[in-house]
Order: structure tokens, then C-alpha cells, then sequence
């Protein structure tokens, strides 16, 4: 079967570095996925891995390591705006046209 | 230009009743979604059509039905309203076909509150 696991919450401080971990099983790999999703809102896209390695878009990066069902994601210069829900997500091995979604890390940036 | 919409956003009516929610997509994406988002979080898919075809039908009681006229609008209605079907429904949409191609785009979500 497939799983993700992430943390369920995380606390940091405005300004910090935070890093937040998936890790996955699956039986094939078709990239991975990460989304913010701010309280009451619609998930919004944040980035997707397919290639190991890490990929930056501006104060967000993601890490991909394949051989190690690992990602993460890592959040720069924190703003209290940051604080929501990231979600890590795969496309099912059976059947790509749907994900399979962690349940979340709740981040809670404090001043 | 929302790129998805859904109407209504906000639903509260009472167990028994049916009740629809609506979306459309501007984007020519060739394949739509449900999701279920409930009190914890976690995004359940429900339904996917792919150009007015289903294409996925997760484990979901047959009172949901979903209804797809033309490849930019899904439909969902509900049948006979239970309390455990309070949660956040989510369209989304892909421009994949064979496969999920790139990211998914979603709407801002019915909120459904069954009393």
C-alpha cells in the first residue's frame, strides 16, 4: 500500500528556518507534491519533486531523496503569514491520475 | 477571473434534506474533482471525471452522486443529508488526462453544515 507520514504540528519563531518532513511508501514514484493550506482556505500549490535534490523558489525550498522516501520542505525567514497547514502528497502508484495526501503539519509561527 | 469556482460556499440545512454544490473551471483543464475535507484535516478524494467520463469513484455512499454536463463544470449532489457529511467539500481541477499533469487547482471550498 502507500503511506505518507509528516508531523502533525510545528512551532517556530518569525524570522527562523523551519523544516518539515514527509516520508513516503510507495511501490512507484511519479514525484511528490507540497501545498499551504491557510485556515478556511483551499489548498494552494507550493511545489513538485520528481528528481532527487533540493529546489529553491524563493524562501521556500523542497528536498527529494528517492532512495530514502524522504522529502522536506523548508520554510526561510518565517513570516507570521506562513503559519497554516503543509501538506506533502503523492500520485497513487496504481492509479496516477488521483494523490494520496499526508494528513498535514500544523506550523504556528509566533512572533 | 477565478480560475475554479463553487457555489455555494457556505451550506447549513438539515439532515434529510438533498442539497448541490456547483463547480465550473475556466482553465480548459480536461479532468475535475471532488474532495472531502473533514473536521481533521485530511483531504479525501471522492470522484474524478476526466472530459465528462468517470474516472475515479472512491468508496462513497451511493446518496452522493456526481454530474459532470461538459468538461468545465462538476456538479455533487447529496441525498438524504447525514451529520457525518458536515465537512469542506473541495473541486479541483488538472489539465492531465492519463495522469495528473502538474498541480492541481482548487476551489475555495463549500463549507457544509448538516444540523
Amino acid at each position: 500500500g502507500q503511506n505518507i507520514d509528516q508531523p502533525t504540528e510545528m512551532t517556530a519563531t518569525e524570522g527562523a528556518i523551519v523544516q518539515i518532513n514527509c516520508t513516503y511508501q510507495t511501490s512507484g514514484f511519479n514525484g511528490l507534491f507540497w501545498y499551504q493550506q491557510h485556515a478556511g482556505e483551499a489548498p494552494t500549490f507550493l511545489s513538485y519533486n520528481v528528481l532527487d535534490g533540493l529546489e529553491e523558489k524563493g524562501r521556500f525550498s523542497s528536498f527529494l531523496s528517492r532512495s530514502k522516501g524522504y522529502s522536506y520542505l523548508l520554510l526561510k525567514e518565517l513570516q507570521m503569514k506562513d503559519s497554516a497547514s503543509y501538506l506533502c502528497a503523492v500520485p497513487h502508484a496504481g492509479n496516477n491520475r488521483k494523490l494520496i495526501w499526508g494528513l498535514g503539519t500544523s506550523l504556528a509561527v509566533n512572533p | 477571473d477565478t480560475a475554479v469556482s463553487q457555489t455555494p460556499k457556505y451550506l447549513v440545512t438539515q439532515m434529510g434534506n438533498d442539497k448541490s454544490i456547483k463547480c465550473e473551471q475556466n482553465l480548459g483543464h480536461d479532468t475535475m474533482y471532488w474532495y472531502k475535507q473533514d473536521s481533521k484535516k485530511f483531504l479525501k478524494i471522492m470522484f474524478s471525471y476526466n472530459n465528462k467520463e468517470l474516472i475515479i469513484n472512491e468508496t462513497v455512499p451511493n446518496r452522493f452522486s456526481p454530474k459532470s454536463p461538459d468538461k468545465a463544470h462538476l456538479n455533487l449532489h447529496i441525498n438524504s443529508l447525514e451529520l457525518g457529511d458536515s465537512a469542506v467539500y473541495f473541486c479541483a481541477s488538472n489539465p492531465g488526462s492519463g495522469g495528473i499533469s502538474g498541480e492541481l487547482f482548487f476551489g475555495e471550498g463549500s463549507r457544509l453544515t448538516v444540523l
